[in-house]
C-alpha cells in the first residue's frame, strides 16, 4: 500500500498560472520534504517541514511556497510557473531529521504550456 | 556544507556480472548513507543504508561498504539481472538534522 501519496501524477498548467501539488502520508512521520527533479539529475531539495516548522533551502525561488495544514498533508504551491519549472516534483517523509530513511511518493510530473 | 560525488555516471554490465558504484563525501560529521534506486518515471526507492558504526552491510545481492577514514562508501550488486537496470543515487546526512545530500546518480544498464 502506498504510504506517501501524491496527486495528481501528471499536471499540466499554463505559463504563469498558479498550480498546487499535493502530498499525503499514512506513516505519521514528523518531517515532510519537497524535491524538484529534472531529467537525469538528482533530486533537489526545495524545503521541508519538521512538524509545523518550515525550512526553506537558500536557493529555492520565491515562486515556490508550501503549506502543511496537518501532519498528514503537505502542499507545494507554484505561484507563477515558468518553463524552467517543468520537472518531476517528489514528496518524501521521514520519522525525524538527520540519519533517517526518507520515503518517497511517486511524484507529480509538471508540464508548462 | 556536505558535497557528495558519485562515480561512474553510467555503468554497463553483462547479466550475471557484478556492479560497483562509488561515492565520496566531504563532511566528516556525516554518519548515515542511504542508497536509492530509481527506475524510469518512478520514485526513488531505498534499497539499503548504512550508519557509520558499521563498515559493511549486506542484503541478498546488494552490499554497501563504508570507509570513514577515506570518506567513501560503495554499493556492490552481485549477479546482476536486467531488472537491476535503473539510476542509483547515493546520499549522506548526519545527526545534526542536516538534510540528505545526494550524489549525481549512476545509470546502470544490465545487458541480457
Amino acid at each position: 500500500d502506498a504510504m506517501v501519496i501524491q496527486n495528481p501524477r501528471y499536471q499540466v498548467t499554463q505559463f504563469g498560472k498558479p498550480v498546487t501539488l499535493s502530498c499525503s502520508q499514512t506513516l505519521n512521520h514528523n518531517v515532510m520534504y519537497w524535491y524538484q527533479q529534472k531529467s537525469s539529475q538528482a533530486p533537489k531539495l526545495l524545503f521541508h517541514y519538521y512538524d509545523k516548522d518550515f525550512n526553506n533551502e537558500a536557493d529555492t525561488p520565491d515562486n515556490f511556497q508550501s503549506r502543511r495544514p496537518n501532519t498528514s498533508f503537505c502542499f507545494l504551491d507554484i505561484r507563477s510557473p515558468g518553463l524552467g519549472d517543468a520537472a518531476m516534483y517528489l514528496c518524501a517523509t521521514s520519522r525525524n531529521r538527520g540519519r533517517e530513511p526518507q520515503h518517497f511518493g511517486d511524484g507529480t510530473r509538471l508540464s508548462i504550456l | 556544507g556536505e558535497n557528495v560525488e558519485q562515480h561512474p555516471s553510467t555503468l554497463s554490465v553483462q547479466e550475471g556480472d557484478s556492479a560497483v558504484i562509488k561515492c565520496t563525501y566531504s563532511d566528516s560529521a556525516s554518519n548515515y548513507f542511504p542508497w536509492y534506486k530509481q527506475e524510469l518515471g518512478k520514485r526513488p526507492q531505498l534499497i539499503i543504508d548504512i550508519r557509520s558504526n558499521v563498515g559493511e552491510k549486506k542484503d541478498q545481492r546488494i552490499a554497501v561498504t563504508l570507509n570513514k577514514t577515506a570518506k567513501h562508501f560503495s554499493l556492490h550488486i552481485t549477479e546482476t539481472q536486467p531488472e537491476d537496470s535503473a539510476v542509483y543515487f547515493c546520499a549522506a546526512s548526519n545527526n545534526a538534522g542536516n538534510m540528505l545530500t545526494f550524489g549525481g546518480g549512476t545509470r546502470l544498464m544490465v545487458k541480457p
